[in-house]
């Protein structure tokens, strides 16, 4: 167990929706990036909130977006959602002090969209 | 539970023999590349990281491979056991954009599968 925690572990929305993912950081860990895993593929980098601030962003359009909290926790939130968004939503929290960035992985919420 | 990898390569091998799993990356200025294993209905889970000034580095039945001329890594396992079956990961970091982030860029997976 990584100690990251998300929520919810799965979640059914129609398209048009909106949706709203949680994710508590490892304790003292004070970044955090969100991955979309979609059926067998790789997880694909969605953003980073490092210090409550926006901290590089992969190829995702804006109806993805996320808030971090003082306690370093986050959220990732989907407008407008496409069937497409069907996918595995995957939380990692890091502490980027070293140079070198070992992130930890939550169990992930299973998002499916119809 | 999540059913991760449906068309992923897959590599059977028996228990007890030793496995390797390949990956090739993408970004000649990556320095650094942590191998993951992903179980049903669980996040990636860390293996072993190793950073580019090195070409091999050994963990507890694992050991890690970094060829940086033709960008290729690789993963052995020793002693393969039912409990490593799962898809593997193989992921590169880098520095990026503006912001100085490190971000993950995963490779596409190979399913382990461990015969009794």
């Amino acid at each position: 167990e990584t100690g990251v925690t998300q929520s919810p572990t799965h979640l059914i929305k129609t398209r048009g929706q909106q949706v709203t993912l949680r994710c508590s950081s490892q304790s003292g860990h004070n970044t955090v990036s969100w991955y979309q895993q979609a059926l067998g593929q790789g997880p694909q980098f969605i953003f980073q909130y490092y210090r409550e601030e926006e901290n590089g962003r992969g190829n995702f359009p804006p109806r993805f977006s996320g808030l971090q909290f003082p306690n370093y926790s986050s959220e990732l939130n989907v407008n407008a959602l496409e069937l497409d968004d069907s996918a595995l939503y995957l939380c990692a929290s890091s502490y980027p002090g070293l140079g070198f960035d070992e992130q930890f992985f939550g169990p992930g919420t299973r998002l499916t969209v119809l | 539970g999540e059913n991760v990898g449906l068309h992923l390569p897959t590599l059977s091998v028996q228990e007890g023999d030793n496995s390797i799993i390949n990956c090739a990356y993408s970004n000649s200025a990556s320095d650094y590349f942590i191998w993951y294993k992903q179980e049903s209905g669980k996040g990636p889970q860390f293996i072993i990281d190793i950073r580019s000034n090195m070409d091999k580095r050994q963990g507890q039945r694992v050991t890690v491979l970094l060829n940086k001329t033709v960008k290729h890594l690789s993963l052995q396992i020793a002693a393969t056991q039912p409990g490593d079956s799962a898809v593997y990961f193989c992921a590169e970091n880098m520095v990026g954009g503006d912001t100085g982030r490190r971000a993950l860029t995963f490779g596409s997976g190979t399913r382990l599968q461990v015969q009794p």
